[in-house]
């Protein structure tokens, strides 16, 4: 199993371009996550998903759409990328948190995002 | 709002020690705690996983202990190795339907050979 997985692993954007990143995993997790890591303020999460089809907003959501379309796959979109998104974006999941030890998340490697 | 702290922020220790990592949160009513690995430049690890009813849980060298009236958690490293070098991360989940974690800003570790 490949787990966790996102692409691209490194972006450099100037202000205003539009990206997606996409995360993947094979594990038939129904749960899937996207946070940001920032240096001292840990990681936060930007928006999450419990299901195919349904997202939902996290601590830091304004400026990132989200869809999950399929159950594999999270993706988060930046449609006008600001000097502030600069930092790392990680991708989580996990299984349904009512099964028994269902609540341990699994990260992706992450990917470094510089807007320009 | 739930806030978690880590402190200390860096930890240098010299091979073979024995070391505790420090993790506190505000609010006690929580589903369950994880303690994570981060290496430099990598995504994060999973390294015990803490349920609100369990006072600890165990992985070879590694015990975390749980203490949710205080609002406390720690994680015992045994005998230290260069290997262990890496950031920890506690995060607690509040609990309901999201598994939404809160995240400490970690504890950089570095064992010197």
């Amino acid at each position: 199993n490949a787990g966790v997985t996102q692409t691209p692993k490194f972006r450099v954007l100037k202000t205003g371009q539009s990206m997606t990143l996409l995360c993947a995993q094979d594990m038939n997790h129904e749960y899937m996550y996207w946070y940001r890591q920032d240096p001292g303020m840990g990681l936060r999460l930007i928006h999450y998903s419990v299901g195919e089809g349904t997202t939902a907003k996290g601590e830091v959501p304004d400026g990132y759409n989200v869809s999950r379309l399929k159950k594999q796959n999270f993706l988060l979109g930046l449609e006008s990328a600001a000097p502030s998104q600069t930092s790392v974006y990680f991708c989580a999941s996990s299984r349904n948190s009512f099964l028994a030890g269902g609540n341990e998340q699994f990260f992706g490697p992450g990917t470094r995002l510089t807007v320009l | 709002k739930q806030e978690v702290t880590q402190i200390p922020a860096a930890l240098s220790v010299p091979e073979g020690e024995n070391l505790v990592l420090n993790c506190s949160f505000t609010d006690s009513a929580i589903y369950n705690l994880q303690w994570f690995r981060q290496d430099p430049g990598k995504g994060l690890t999973s390294l015990l996983l803490i349920q609100s009813s369990q006072r600890e849980q165990t992985s070879g060298r590694l015990n975390a202990s749980l203490d949710k009236s205080s609002g406390r958690s720690t994680l015992y490293i045994a005998a230290s190795q260069p290997g262990d070098s890496a950031t920890y991360l506690c995060a607690v989940e509040k609990g309901g339907a999201t598994n939404k974690l809160i995240f400490g800003t970690g504890t950089l570790l570095a064992v010197q050979p």
